[in-house]
């Protein structure tokens, strides 16, 4: 069974850098017939994409946050990354990574990122 | 980009009831739209795919419809384990994605 885990800090400070990581088991990151993908959602409100990434590196993201955002990809950890630069109390969410295949199949569980002082 | 818009924002029924949610694009996206479930302190579980299609595991009672520019999820008798949030999601662009604003299906 495909597992996604989110991992990374908690608390980021205004003007800084949101870092996170999905981990993923139980399967291969480098099918061919996936994207990776993160998305957000602030507390109370929708979900917001933000990006695909492909385990070859190519990569897809939201226009309203491309000049923010880096996506990675570390296939020897079966890993994908997310980095959101200057961030402001609008970047506070619950931050999901997913497998998206005709949809997203497969997701973690989510992590809160605040953004605060 | 394109722009979903699902109404109603909040669809208040009661157990056994039919539910009809819409979603309208704001261009021609044929039958790639998805849609999701999404139940408090969860993430999102994927119903739909193609429009048309149920993922793996749902039930019989969820069905959708549409293409081009409008869509309709329908949930044919509610159970319980029903009353959430839904989402619809634009891939007529794969891999670049976007979501509708979400209705509610709450206990009336």
């Amino acid at each position: 069974q495909l597992q996604l885990q989110e991992s990374g800090p908690g608390l980021v400070k205004p003007s800084e850098t949101l870092s996170l990581t999905c981990t993923v088991s139980g399967g291969s990151i480098t099918s061919s017939d996936y994207y990776w993908g993160w998305i957000r959602q602030p507390p109370g409100k929708g979900l917001e994409w933000i990006g695909n990434i492909y385990y070859s590196g190519s990569t897809y993201y939201n226009p309203s946050l491309e000049s923010r955002v880096t996506m990675t990809v570390d296939t020897s950890k079966n890993q994908f990354s997310l980095k959101l630069r200057s961030v402001t109390a609008a970047d506070t969410a619950v931050y999901y990574c997913a497998r998206d295949y005709r949809g997203g199949d497969y997701w973690g569980q989510g992590t809160l990122v605040t953004v605060s002082s | 980009e394109i722009v979903l818009t699902q109404s109603p924002p909040t669809l208040s029924l009661s157990p056994g009831e039919r539910a009809t949610l819409s979603c309208r694009a704001s261009q021609n996206i044929r039958d790639y739209l998805a849609w999701y479930q999404q139940k408090p302190g969860q993430a999102p579980r994927l119903l739909m795919f193609d429009a048309s299609n149920r993922a793996t595991g749902i039930p019989a009672r969820f069905s959708g419809s549409g293409s081009g520019t409008d869509f309709t999820l329908t949930i044919s008798s509610l159970e319980p384990e029903d009353f959430a949030v839904y989402y619809c999601q634009q891939r007529s662009n794969w891999p670049r994605l976007t979501f509708g604003g979400g209705t509610k299906v709450e206990i009336k």
